[in-house]
């Protein structure tokens, strides 16, 4: 079965750093493009990091310098290293793959159920 | 950065009838060399994940019902739900996957009236 569980989201301080984990089953997470995506309480889906399978990276403006996407491929895990967390920074945070039909890309095809970090004084 | 914008916010509609959503991105969209618009659809039920509805603009995901629908080219795009049934209450995204970053529209809410 294709499953994405993610892992690591908590309350925490402004400044401070947690890695969310996304435990991937069903699939070779080192094979495909994966990518987080955050949405805070009420608002709208954002994209934040992608991954893709040459290992290059890719990161919104607004976390630019303070994440960090990587993966272990021993454990089929996907991860996302927060730093110099922000109160803005609050969401539930989805870790995702980019589908692809005939080496064409299909958007994201397979969701997590989503991990939420709050960071507040 | 692609800017995607939907209307309306939110849409009543009667069991059984139609509702349309429409997206709007800044820019174009469409690989001209695929003859590709690169926009998706999602659904997001309440407490619950997106689901991939649509891609290509018009490509159903499987298992997706055939009363959904995509449409549009450009930077102009339509979802329909006809024959609205009670499960597809929920809040639509459109998403622009043509180039970083990546972009969603600010969801439409559709309730039952």
């Amino acid at each position: 079965e294709v499953q994405l569980v993610e892992t690591g989201g908590t309350l925490i301080q402004p400044g401070g750093s947690l890695r969310l984990s996304c435990a991937v089953s069903g699939f070779i997470v080192s094979r495909n493009y994966m990518t987080w995506v955050r949405q805070a309480p009420g608002r709208r889906l954002e994209w934040v990091s992608d991954l893709y399978r040459d290992g290059a990276t890719y990161y919104a403006d607004y976390v630019k310098g303070r994440f960090t996407i990587s993966r272990d491929s021993s454990k089929n895990t996907l991860y996302l290293q927060m730093n110099s967390l922000r109160v803005d920074d609050t969401a539930m945070y989805y870790c995702t793959r980019e589908g692809f039909d005939s080496d064409d890309s299909r958007a994201y095809d397979i969701w997590g159920q989503g991990t939420m970090v709050t960071v507040s004084p | 950065d692609i800017v995607m914008t939907q209307s309306p916010d939110s849409v009543a509609v009667s069991l059984g009838e139609r509702a349309t959503i429409n997206c709007k991105s800044s820019q174009t969209i469409l690989n001209r060399s695929k003859n590709k618009n690169y926009l998706a659809w999602y659904q997001q039920k309440a407490g619950q994940p997106p689901k991939l509805l649509m891609y290509w603009t018009s490509t159903r995901e499987s298992g997706v019902p055939d009363r959904f629908s995509g449409s549009g080219s450009g930077t102009d795009f339509t979802l329909t739900i006809n024959n609205l049934q009670a499960e597809d209450v929920a809040v639509y995204y459109c998403q622009q996957y043509y180039e970083i970053p990546w972009t969603f529209g600010q969801g439409t809410k559709v309730e039952i009236k």
